[in-house]
């Protein structure tokens, strides 16, 4: 059974850092794409990032590029979203998710919870 | 960047009726559009995928079409589950996904 559980959410003050942590179990990890996708209080699901399977090409939406780093551990079957210099905008509950050949998401986590806030 | 708008923003329905979200791209994406429905509180669920396929185990009520810029969403026949938000997403850029802003389903 395919499982993507995230962690390293919490509450955190504006232009601190955070990591997040999505664990993958049930699939050969090394072998797919992974996704980041937030969603602020209230608001719509937002594409953030994506790292391809060897973690040598990532991309960003503009709003997170230069802030946040997307990286991934084959070895240890976990992507990373590194989180700097956060705003109150950011917060919002980050999904991992998994897509398929088409590029759709039947794969998602249960989502962390970041909170920017003073 | 393709930017996906969604219509309407919002929508009340009864138990029953057939009802339409559509979806439109900025630029042509093919038929890489998918669909999800989200409850409060949960990740998505994954509807459609390439335009018009089922995922598996979504009911037949469920169906997409469309491709090039225009894109629809129907549910044939309103259940009570199926009240929810539900979002279009763009797959045809590899470099940077793109969702619609959603549209809230709610009872009439």
């Amino acid at each position: 059974e395919v499982q993507l559980v995230e962690s390293g959410g919490g509450l955190v003050q504006p232009g601190g850092s955070l990591r997040l942590s999505c664990g993958a179990s049930g699939f050969t990890f090394s072998t797919y794409w992974m996704h980041w996708v937030r969603q602020a209080p209230g608001k719509g699901l937002v594409w953030v990032s994506r790292i391809n399977s060897d973690g040598t090409s990532t991309t960003y939406a503009d709003s997170v590029k230069g802030r946040f780093t997307i990286s991934r551990d084959n070895a240890k079957n976990t992507l990373y979203m590194q989180l700097n210099s956060l705003r109150a905008e950011d917060t919002a509950v980050y999904y991992c998710a998994r897509p398929q050949n088409s590029g759709s998401y039947y794969y998602w986590g249960q989502g962390t919870l970041v909170t920017v806030s003073s | 960047d393709i930017q996906m708008t969604q219509s309407p923003s919002s929508l009340s329905a009864s138990v029953g009726d057939r009802v339409t979200i559509t979806c439109r791209a900025s630029q042509s994406i093919s038929s890489y559009l998918n669909w999800y429905q989200q409850k409060p509180g949960k990740a998505p669920k994954l509807l459609i995928y390439a335009a018009s396929s089922l995922q598996n185990g979504v009911p037949s009520r469920f169906s997409g079409s469309g491709s090039g810029t225009d894109f629809t969403l129907t549910i044939s026949s309103l259940q009570p589950e199926d009240f929810a938000t539900y979002y279009c997403q763009q797959s045809y850029s590899t470099l940077m996904y793109t969702f619609g802003q959603g549209t809230k389903l709610e009872i009439k």
